[in-house]
């Protein structure tokens, strides 16, 4: 069974410093897709980046980029500079086989600080 | 190009009663996903739709139901609320198929209240 696993319940990160958010995932299946969400205190979840299992370069999207360690099955969500805006929790999601159901970890809330 | 919508954004319900959620996914988009959000239980799928057609059920009693219709809106319906039912539910977007891999666009959510 899918299964993703987001082990720092928070983090603390001050305002211009990087941040990595850790993500682990388990799946048998060898064509998967694995995503990143943010989801402010309003509730709405915004995606942020994907990284398909077959894909031969780590994902990257403006100040996100995905370190993707497929031996490991590892997918860390990297943020640089951080920003204030950037305060919200982060959810790590994996789909597998062709369809499009979404298994998600338990998720990171990042407190970025002045 | 306009986002998912969902409506109503807040419903506030009491035990017993039923309810619908409505989504409207992005223009072009055909798979329609329910989630469903609660502090004790995180992020789970309920359902999937495309074309019309339930392609995809989570592990949910059936009084949790839903439908597309053929302009690829979405509902979901709740029969019988229950306390625990209480909870954001997220409707995600999806161009067609099985190969639009990367992309999963999710909405407002509904915040659903049950006394």
């Amino acid at each position: 069974a899918q299964k993703i696993t987001q082990t720092q319940p928070g983090m603390f990160v001050q305002e211009k410093e990087a941040v990595t958010l850790d993500c682990t995932y388990d799946t048998s299946d060898p064509s998967y897709g694995l995503f990143w969400y943010k989801q402010p205190s309003s509730g709405e979840m915004i995606f942020l980046i994907y990284q398909g299992s077959y894909d031969q370069q780590n994902a990257t999207e403006g100040r996100y980029s995905l370190n993707f360690q497929k031996a490991r099955k590892s997918a860390n969500l990297v943020i640089s500079a951080s920003q204030l805006g950037d305060s919200a929790m982060y959810f790590c999601a994996m789909r597998d086989g062709g369809f499009q159901k979404l298994v998600f970890g338990t998720g990171t809330r990042l407190l970025v600080s002045p | 190009k306009a986002g998912v919508t969902q409506t109503p954004r807040y419903l506030i319900k009491t035990r017993g009663q039923q309810v619908t959620l409505s989504c409207s996914p992005i223009s072009g988009h055909r798979s329609v996903s329910w989630y469903q959000q609660t502090p004790g239980q995180g992020l789970q799928f309920l359902f999937e739709y495309f074309s019309e057609t339930q392609r995809n059920k989570g592990n949910f009693p059936g009084r949790f139901s839903g439908r597309q219709f053929s302009n690829s809106r979405s509902e979901m319906n709740v029969s019988t609320l229950e306390l625990g039912d209480s909870a954001l539910y997220l409707c995600a977007s999806s161009p067609a198929g099985t190969g639009s891999y990367n992309e999963q666009f999710f909405g407002p959510g509904t915040r659903l209240t049950v006394l």
